[in-house]
């Protein structure tokens, strides 16, 4: 069965540290999308990143980047020199190919508190 | 271009009334997904419709719940009667397309309080 985990229920650093927030995953399809949103305190959720089952490459976005290794069924996301505007909760999302309905499966999310 | 559209933003009614949310997708998209979000967890899909068919209802309690979009466009989300436990936010989301390789873009959300 499909279960996205985020074990970090809550994160305070201060800011400019760096802060890594894990995702582990759980699926038996072969294809499938793994997907990184933020809810800030307005609640709407923002699409940041997405990644599929058979591209493996990191990737970097300013102070974003996102881990993906399949052979621990993770998909963790760094944000470097944090600031207090990074402040929300961020959600770890995957969808599965054999699902026809292409539903986005979240984890229970990280809220993330950066401290000036 | 504009996001997707919900209303109200939030709502407080008495259990076993009835509520009504509305979705405008971002024009163009053919799916549209309702998501409910309890404080503290993930969304969780509702329904998901491509243009005005249903593609996935499994999660509904249709015995309360019901969702239609008539011209593939608009969508309506309704409680009737409403829970103590329907308290949440509800998300409506849309995709250009039906296919992982999407992105879903989220509305603001209704903030439904149920007492």
């Amino acid at each position: 069965a499909q279960k996205v985990t985020q074990a970090q229920t809550e994160i305070s650093v201060v800011e400019k540290e760096d802060v890594t927030l894990d995702c582990v995953y759980e699926t038996r399809d072969t294809t499938y999308y793994l997907f990184w949103y933020k809810q800030p305190p307005s609640g709407e959720l923002v699409f940041l990143i997405r990644r599929n089952s058979f591209d493996e490459q990191n990737e970097i976005s300013g102070r974003y980047s996102w881990n993906f290794q399949k052979s621990t069924s993770s998909f963790n996301f760094t944000i470097t020199a944090s600031q207090v505007v990074d402040s929300a909760v961020y959600f770890c999302a995957l969808s599965e190919s054999q699902d026809s309905s292409y539903k986005l499966i979240f984890g229970s999310g990280t809220r993330l508190l950066v401290r000036p | 271009e504009a996001g997707v559209a919900q209303s109200p933003r939030y709502k407080i009614i008495e259990k076993r009334q009835s509520v009504a949310f509305w979705c405008n997708p971002i024009s163009g998209h053919a799916t549209l997904y309702w998501y409910q979000q309890i404080l503290g967890q993930g969304p969780k899909l509702l329904i998901q419709f491509q243009n005005n068919g249903v593609v996935d209802d499994s999660q509904l309690p249709k015995d309360r719940f019901s969702a239609e979009r008539l011209k593939g466009v608009d969508s309506t989300l309704k409680i009737q009667p409403a829970k103590l436990e329907d308290s949440a936010v509800y998300l409506c989301a849309s995709s250009l397309e039906l296919a992982g390789s999407y992105e879903q873009y989220f509305g603001p959300g209704t903030r439904l309080t149920v007492t």
